[in-house]
């Protein structure tokens, strides 16, 4: 298996609260991605990273943001956390663009009361 | 923009039975195509890909022929068994792009 952690696993927390959640690479992988997966909408990206300090959006990067600081880490930050963004968030990597196999990581499920 | 769509699931079979998932695809250029799979309470994981029209990818007995003509990457095996019961979603990686687009997944039920 890839080794890929996210953390935390689960998260329960307020509307308006900032969040951040971390995913952690030992794959030396350059490209790292951050989704959401909702029931009726599959898996959406939400921003990825093609090397560290380099990102990009995704197609429901509204209301995210992201860090890079070394190339195992790539953070995922709800500034203030609303009811929408409860979801199941998965992170992954890939060695090279798109025809590369990503691989993913265990999920993060988000709750926003 | 790219797009994938799968059939509606659940699709619900019993063990034995042979599986058909439809995906079609909207892309411009020469995609490449994959199947993931999402065993329940886990990550995806790639079951199968095909990079180049009328590829044929297989793996644990699922097969996907890439057909430019049908703009189609659809999904069997020939008898299921109780273990493929999984969430299996469709995805396309554009031309020089490097992410990929999901269609909305298909649940698999699979009755002893």
């Amino acid at each position: 298996d890839a080794g890929i952690t996210q953390s935390p696993r689960h998260k329960v927390t307020e509307t308006g609260t900032p969040v951040t959640l971390r995913c952690h690479q030992t794959e030396n992988h350059r490209y790292m991605y951050w989704y959401r997966q909702d029931p009726g909408h599959g898996l959406r990206l939400i921003h990825y990273s093609y090397g560290v300090k380099d990102t990009d959006k995704g197609e429901v990067s509204d209301g995210y943001s992201v860090s890079r600081s070394k190339t195992e880490d790539f953070l995922l930050t709800l500034e203030s956390a609303t009811s929408s963004q409860t979801s199941v968030y998965f992170c992954a990597i890939s060695e090279t663009s798109g025809y590369n196999e990503q691989f993913f990581g265990p999920g993060t499920r988000l709750t926003v009361l | 923009g790219d797009s994938v769509t799968q059939m509606e699931g659940p699709v619900t079979l019993s063990e034995e039975a042979f599986l058909t998932i439809n995906c079609t695809y909207t892309a411009t250029g020469y995609p490449s195509l994959f199947w993931y799979v999402q065993y329940p309470g886990e990550g995806l994981q790639l079951l199968l890909k095909a990079t180049k029209a009328d590829d044929k990818g297989s793996n644990k007995g699922f097969e996907a022929t890439y057909r430019k003509e049908t703009t189609s990457f659809h999904l069997e095996k020939g008898s299921v068994q109780v273990s493929d019961s999984a969430v299996y979603f469709c995805a396309l990686s554009g031309t020089g792009y490097s992410t990929l687009t999901f269609g909305k997944g298909t649940m698999l039920l699979v009755s002893p």
